[in-house]
């Protein structure tokens, strides 16, 4: 397993449009998270899926955000309508159940609304 | 999500010890303390963490206060690669799964 993948790495995209980005995640790991970071500030969460079901989403910045994570293995984030204020990195991570594991991070999904 | 407080910035010189002190005056029984780190244009990186005692892996050390209310990242002979913004992270499982809530972190500059 070569980690965390994350796709595609840019987005360049007009306001307004749809995007959606994927995360593939440590195969063994049944925690998947997406975090949003903008400049000059550290990551922040958004939302969690332990397996397929996502436990958590009040942290989703607006109704435009939502995340899915059908069968368990990887995870699609989609924004509609974009905003000029959307632009940002989207990081996704993955761990193992429990507080006590670490989590490992992707590089990220660099987003640029125009 | 219990605080942590970090310097903004330290420096240091290559093949020097580096400590990075992080205060977590509120921390309670089941937070682990997490460190990770952030190179410039990639996704943090997990470098250590521990509950109680304290911890080495091949990375660093972590030195955990005998009351738990501060902590100490070591990176026993800093190099360039190692200049990056470290972040200290108290992670406890009933806080959506454990999530990780990033500050500010400290920026680490390492001199040739």
């Amino acid at each position: 397993d070569t980690g965390v993948s994350q796709n595609p790495r840019h987005k360049i995209t007009k306001r307004g449009q749809n995007v959606t980005f994927r995360c593939d995640p440590i195969s063994e790991h049944n925690r998947l998270y997406w975090y949003r970071q903008t400049l000059g500030q550290g990551p922040e969460f958004l939302t969690y899926f332990q397996n397929e079901a996502q436990l958590e989403k009040s942290r989703l910045l607006s109704d435009r955000f939502s995340a899915e994570r059908p069968k368990g293995s990887f995870s699609t984030l989609e924004i509609q309508r974009t905003e000029q204020g959307d632009s940002a990195m989207y990081l996704c991570a993955s761990s193992f159940f429990a507080a006590s594991y670490e989590q490992y991070f992707g590089p990220g999904t660099r987003l640029t609304v125009t | 999500d219990a605080k942590t407080t970090q310097p903004n910035s330290m420096e240091s010189n290559e093949e020097e010890p580096v400590h990075l002190p992080c205060n977590h005056s509120t921390i309670s029984g089941t937070d682990y303390i997490h460190w990770y780190r952030q190179l410039p244009s990639q996704g943090p990186e997990y470098v250590i963490h521990g509950l109680t005692s304290n911890v080495n892996n091949r990375m660093a050390s972590l030195a955990i206060a005998e009351d738990r209310k501060s902590s100490t990242l070591i990176l026993h002979r800093a190099t360039l690669r190692d200049a990056a913004v470290y972040y200290c992270i108290l992670k406890r499982e009933e806080t959506s799964g454990s999530r990780l809530t990033f500050g500010e972190g400290t920026q680490l500059t390492v001199n040739p």
